[in-house]
């Protein structure tokens, strides 16, 4: 089973300032299937970023992901308000299971 | 416009069951590859395991705490997932989220599952 590590555990930053939260796998990701997902307090999750770069419809360019391997990073280049939430990375592709990391929580300063 | 929208959830005693379903809309279900994830109250999310398409299988995989006690299934003819679970813990209180296979485009607004002497 594949381990997803996510670092820092919760990231505190205003408003107008870049996020970079990372996710670490034990093991090379096949064909850098990694997701990521923005998850606010009682909501489902949303999905910002998939194969580990690519946007999904409707997210803002302020949003990037990065990363090969085991390393992958998504960045929030201005953080808005509204981006102040719970993230999730998720690998996917291999055998399963397709696990999560434990989230990174974005809170403001 | 998707839609997935479970039902079933409750409380239920320790070692109990529960089925719960997810009926599907606004795509072709019986193409898609289906999973579950829980999230326990205050917790992460966890993936708890998908379905294939039959014409890829049909098979389901699970993750390791639910195996044995878990089945996933699928109607095509009614659009609908299911999930069975058995031997229910307490661990197993949560959150279950009906999605299409990862990465998830699209999520059910969830059913509370709640194992409770």
């Amino acid at each position: 089973e594949i381990v997803l590590t996510q670092s820092p555990g919760t990231l505190s930053l205003s408003p107008g300032e870049r996020a970079t939260l990372s996710c670490r796998a034990s093991q090379s990701l096949t064909r850098n299937y990694l997701a990521w997902y923005q998850q606010k307090p009682g909501q489902a999750p949303r999905l910002l970023i998939y194969a580990a770069s690519s946007r999904a419809a409707g997210i803002p360019d302020r949003f990037s992901g990065s990363g090969s391997g085991t390393d992958f990073a998504l960045t929030i280049s201005r953080l808005e308000p509204e981006d102040f939430a719970m993230y999730y990375c998720q690998q996917y592709g291999t055998s399963p299971p397709e696990t999560f990391g434990q989230g990174t929580k974005v809170e403001i300063k | 416009e998707v839609q997935l929208v479970e039902s079933g959830g409750g409380l239920v005693k320790p070692g109990g069951s529960l089925r719960l379903s997810c009926a599907a809309s606004g795509f072709t279900f019986s193409n898609a590859w289906m999973s579950w994830v829980r999230q326990a109250p205050g917790k992460g999310l966890e993936w708890v395991g998908r379905i294939k398409s039959k014409a890829d299988g049909g098979t389901a995989d699970y993750t390791a705490s639910v195996k044995g006690r878990f089945t996933i299934s699928r109607d095509d003819s009614k659009n609908t997932l299911y999930l069975q679970m058995n031997s229910l813990k307490a661990e197993d209180t949560a959150v279950y989220y009906c999605t299409d296979t990862a990465p998830v485009d699209y999520w059910g607004q969830g059913t509370l599952v709640t194992v409770s002497s």
